[in-house]
């Protein structure tokens, strides 16, 4: 089992969709959870951490399930801006850097 | 612009020939990371530093790569007898050590070996 799994992609969406992406990790005993947003040729970008209660900010929302080992990421209403890769990032066993997985790109339509 | 910051930003360089990478990370971060990025994969972890300290490596990074940050501050990552797999966008990052493990990339090196 790779240590952190993406949904494979690409996501296609029209604008005010609801989208959601799913991420597993091998890791059990990892305690940091991110998501990064990469725009074509760019650097990855802090989206949001995700915390065991979970989290949300504006139309974002970031869930983590220990026991089955995911976290998720839900966009809503949708915008044209959203469209981009989404990069799920776990902490490594030691705690001292981050995995990523492979990405899921969303493409948001008009 | 406080931020991370790599030069340089685009090499093309003849296979068998070195290059080296600069990065000076945000200023009193004590962590500092390289990663490597092809087309259509995730950022790939390839070595750490804790101020000067070259703390682990991933097995990624071969004989031919070094990596190093000898004042604690801006670090240089060096390829040498480059290949054409080692064609990549390198990205550097750096993370205060505190309030968990949040990192922040710099805009990537985009390295074409021809």
């Amino acid at each position: 089992r790779k240590e952190v799994e993406q949904d494979p992609g690409p996501f296609n969406v029209p604008e005010g969709a609801t989208v959601a992406f799913n991420c597993t990790y091998s890791n059990s005993a990892s305690q940091s959870f991110f998501w990064y947003r990469q725009d074509c040729r760019k650097e990855p970008k802090l989206l949001m951490s995700v915390y065991s209660s979970g989290n949300e900010d504006g139309r974002f929302t970031a869930q983590l399930n220990r026991a089955s080992q995911y976290i998720s990421l839900l966009i809503r209403d949708s915008k044209l801006s959203d469209s981009a890769t989404y990069l799920c990032a776990v902490a490594n066993q030691a705690g001292t850097a981050l995995i990523f997985g492979k990405g899921t790109t969303l493409s948001v339509s008009s | 612009d406080t931020g991370v910051s790599q030069d340089p930003r685009h090499k093309i360089t003849k296979r068998g020939q070195n290059v080296t990478f600069r990065c000076d990370p945000i200023s009193e971060h004590n962590r500092l990371y390289w990663y490597r990025q092809t087309l259509g994969q995730g950022p790939e972890f390839l070595t750490y530093f804790q101020n000067e300290a070259q703390l682990e490596k991933s097995r990624l990074l071969s004989d031919r790569f070094s990596a190093e940050r000898p004042k604690g501050s801006f670090s240089t990552l060096e390829i040498q007898r480059t290949e054409q797999g080692d064609s990549a966008m390198y990205l550097c990052a750096s993370s205060p050590g505190t309030g968990g493990n949040t990192i922040y990339f710099g805009e990537g090196s985009w390295l074409t070996v021809v």
